[in-house]
């Protein structure tokens, strides 16, 4: 089984900062990986497919970069409205797996 | 609009047994992957299982293996979780969320998800 390794699992950051979050596949999952934004209360919302396409409607200020084993996901300049939890996903193979998640706090 | 809505939650004692339903609308459900996944109180996401479109394959994480089946019914474009033995570790919010097309394009994995419906495992 493939396990994701994300980091950190919490930050606290302000308003305009640029943030960014990693994870590691303990495998070469080539550009098999998704990145997801959920609000609290809120169902999880696809930002990034193919470890780097934006959905649409999505802010251009989010960004995701990476393949084989190591993968980021990057906000420019951070917002109000992005102050939640993000989890990467990889979808090689089964068991599909996430990462553990990234809580980003306002500082 | 593709739409998914999950049914099924609610309290159940250990050991026991929940069927959870995922109704689909919205998109040519025979020709999708399907997932569910599942969210314990204040933790992270877990995948738990998936189906391929036309049913023929199955995956289970291994937590669940044994325990809980993943049948869907393209005549009915719903999707089940059938969970048997029930431990209290298993209670969470589980949803149904949409995969990849079968022979389509691998990226598009959980787009959209469900509501969510909530199973509570306790005596």
């Amino acid at each position: 089984d493939i396990q994701m390794t994300q980091s950190p699992s919490a930050m606290s950051a302000s308003v305009g900062d640029r943030v960014t979050i990693t994870c590691r596949a303990s495998q070469g999952i080539s550009n098999y990986l998704a990145w997801f934004q959920q609000k609290p209360g809120k169902v999880p919302k696809r930002l990034i497919s193919a470890a780097s396409s934006l959905q649409s409607g999505v802010p251009s200020r989010f960004s995701g970069s990476g393949s084989g084993t190591e993968f980021t996901l990057t906000i420019s300049s951070l917002q109000p409205e992005d102050f939640a939890t993000y989890y990467c996903l990889q979808h090689n193979s089964y068991p599909l797996t996430f990462g553990g998640g990234t809580k980003v706090e306002i500082k | 609009e593709v739409q998914l809505l999950e049914s099924g939650g609610g309290l159940v004692q250990p050991g026991g047994s929940l069927r959870l339903s995922c109704a689909a609308s919205g998109f040519t459900f025979s020709s999708y992957a399907m997932s569910w996944v599942r969210q314990a109180p204040g933790k992270g996401l877990e995948w738990v299982s998936g189906i391929s479109g036309s049913g023929d394959h199955t995956y289970y994480a291994d937590s669940v293996k044994g325990r809980f089946t993943i049948p869907r019914d393209n005549s009915k474009n719903t999707l089940y979780l059938k969970m048997n033995s029930l431990r209290v570790e298993d209670t969470a919010v589980y949803y149904c969320a949409k995969g990849r097309k079968d022979y389509g394009d691998p990226y598009n994995w959980f787009d959209p998800w469900g509501q969510g419906t909530l199973v509570t495992v306790s005596s």
